[in-house]
Order: C-alpha cells, then structure tokens, then sequence
C-alpha cells in the first residue's frame, strides 16, 4: 500500500507550459516532503524540498505548494523547458531518510 | 569527485545464485541506504546504515542483507536470487540521517531469470 499517491503518472507539455504534479499522503507525522529528479539511466536527484510549516517554497523555476489540511503537496515547474523533461518522484518522511517513502512516479515531457 | 559508485551496472543471474551489488562513496557522508525502483512503485527502501557498523531495515528487507565494515562501503546481498527481486536497485547515501538530502549512485539493473 502506498503511503504517497503520486498523479499523473505522464504528462505532456508544451514548451513554456506549467506541468503541475500532485501528492497526497496520509500518515500526519510526515514533516519533510522534497521532490527528485530523476533522468534516463541516472539515479534521482533532490530537486526541491518542503517543511510543514510553509506554505509554499520556490527555487528557480520551480515551486512546491503545500496543504497540511489536506495532506497534498505539489510541484509546479514554470516556463518549462525541453531539458526538464525528466521523472519526478515527490517524497515523504518523518523528518528521517530512514522510512523515506516515494510516490510512483510522473513521467514529463515537455515538447519544442 | 565521484560521488557514488555502484557495480555492477547490469547483471543477468539465474535464481538461486547469490550475488552481491556493491556500493562505494567518497563524500564521507555518515548515513547509506539502498532502494530498489520498480515501474508504477516508486522507489522503496531495502536497508540503511546511520554509521559505520550500524544497519536497518526499511520498508522492503526480505531476501536482502547488508553490512557496513567502513564509512566508504556498504554492499548489498541477495543470498539466493528470485526473479521478483528484478529491479534497478539504487544506493544513497548522506550526510546525517535526518532532513539531509539523499545523493544517488547510477544504479545496477538486476535481472533474475
């Protein structure tokens, strides 16, 4: 069963677009929620990450918004660009790498 | 700087063997993981180490050991193989084991026959 519910599973954007990519979590203990990068044939890579106790945080073009009420989180990419055509697996733990627990997954392709 | 290191990076084995993955990192960093990634699952944790001589298990441990004799090793073993252990498996590690982000290795594509 898997604690992080991860949606879409693809998606398809135009050049300068804003994929959006949602998750959903249910244990309330979670309090650390970052997001990887993940290439073809690459290991992921920590894009961004989030504590409970902000809202929303923004790196570059990249944004996390976050709901504690509702147990959801997501990530916005603004002006999307071909190379962000990538993976995404957005995260959740109890403040401890250990019971880190990934969603399944978004695969982005952002088209010319 | 390399990082971390995983070999191999693609093994076919027959069920039954035994097969270890090794797993090498050079940052010093105090905490290691292994995770094996499936299609539709994500990324699910397999063992981790907070330090040199300490081991865990995490949310998938069955079939697997580990052991970490030094800060820079932490090598992954499967005692004897089945196919559903097919999979892309992933070693991290970190600085500290708490809210610190997780550096990957390239990954060793594991297939079991």
């Amino acid at each position: 069963q898997q604690q992080v519910k991860q949606s879409p599973q693809s998606l398809i954007v135009q050049k300068g677009g804003i994929p959006i990519i949602n998750c959903a979590y249910e244990n309330t203990a979670f309090d650390y929620f970052p997001w990887y990068q993940q290439f073809p044939g690459k290991g992921p890579a920590l894009l961004i990450a989030i504590r409970p106790d902000v809202s929303e945080k923004k790196e570059g073009r990249f944004t996390i918004s976050f709901n504690k009420s509702a147990k959801q989180f997501s990530l916005h990419i603004m002006d999307s660009q071909p190379g962000d055509s990538a993976t995404y697996f957005c995260a959740a733990s109890r403040g401890n790498n250990n019971d880190m627990r990934f969603g399944a997954g978004t695969r982005l392709t952002v088209k010319p | 700087i390399a990082g971390i290191t995983q070999a191999p990076t693609s093994q076919i084995l027959a069920a039954g063997r035994r097969m270890t993955l090794r797993c090498t990192q050079d940052m010093r960093h105090n905490a290691m993981y292994w995770y094996r990634q499936d299609l539709g699952l994500g990324l699910r944790l397999i063992h981790y180490s907070n330090t040199a001589g300490t081991t865990g298990k995490g949310e998938v441990p069955d079939g697997y050991s580990v052991s970490r004799a030094n800060t820079d090793d932490f090598p992954l073993t499967l005692a004897s193989a089945v196919p559903s252990q097919t999979s892309v498996y992933f070693c991290a590690s970190s600085v500290l084991a708490g809210y610190n982000e997780q550096f990957f290795g390239p990954g060793t594509r594991l297939t079991v026959l």
